[in-house]
């Protein structure tokens, strides 16, 4: 069965103080790893795709990184303003020809100052 | 920057009673989907769209269900007979071809009394 899982469920982090999230993947036919950031009654905001292992992705604070089972997200000396819950999708084929996304069931980060 | 827009925002319904989602993807993209979040739970996919027909459809799509490009710009979502477990979040999302980044609207929250 498809399946996402990502860990920690919640990480507590001063600011400035460097981590990683996780997401690992079983998934027949990758297409594609997303991460996403969601803000509280918004819609996920995308950050980054991934297609190979291998790969990797930067935007300012936040690095994304893909092995064949597993990805990370790695942030970089945090900030308050990254607060957030990080959801890892998966894109894989599906029943009928198309495609499918797989959600995990997020990190949520909280960063203090 | 082009975004994805929702609307309601909030839509209440009695059970038992239709509801009409409303989306508006981005104007170049060609691929349509529906999630929805049940509070506290993971973002589930629900159906993607792409050429006026269904490309892919999740368990959860039953016949209670339907998609429709009505014209130009909207697309939609039909639940006929909600049902209490229908609360949740809806999302919509659009992308240029699949395995691209798909944006997110900010949601419709479906309450069922």
């Amino acid at each position: 069965e498809d399946q996402v899982t990502q860990s920690p469920e919640a990480l507590r982090l001063q600011e400035g103080e460097s981590s990683s999230l996780n997401c690992s993947y079983t998934v027949s036919g990758l297409r594609g790893l997303f991460w996403y950031r969601q803000d509280p009654g918004k819609g996920p905001e995308f950050l980054f795709t991934l297609y190979s292992a291998g790969e990797e992705k930067e935007k300012e604070r936040l690095k994304a990184t893909l092995t064949k089972k597993e990805s990370f997200l790695h942030i970089t000396a945090p900030k308050p303003e990254d607060s957030a819950t990080y959801l890892c999708a998966v894109q894989a084929g599906g029943n009928t020809g198309g495609f499918k996304t797989i959600f995990g069931a997020g990190t949520r980060l909280f960063v203090k100052a | 920057e082009p975004e994805v827009t929702q609307t309601p925002s909030h839509q209440v319904t009695q059970m038992g009673q239709e509801v009409i989602l409303r989306c508006v993807p981005i104007s170049n993209h060609l691929y349509f989907y529906w999630y929805r979040q049940i509070l506290g739970q993971k973002v589930e996919f629900l159906v993607s769209f792409y050429n006026n027909e269904i490309s892919e459809k999740s368990e959860i799509f039953d016949d209670q269900f339907s998609v429709e490009r009505p014209d130009g710009s909207n697309f939609t979502l039909k639940i006929r007979s909600t049902k209490l477990e229908d609360s949740a979040m809806y999302f919509c999302a659009s992308s240029v071809v699949p395995n691209q980044p798909q944006h997110f609207g900010d949601g419709t929250r479906l309450s069922i009394l």
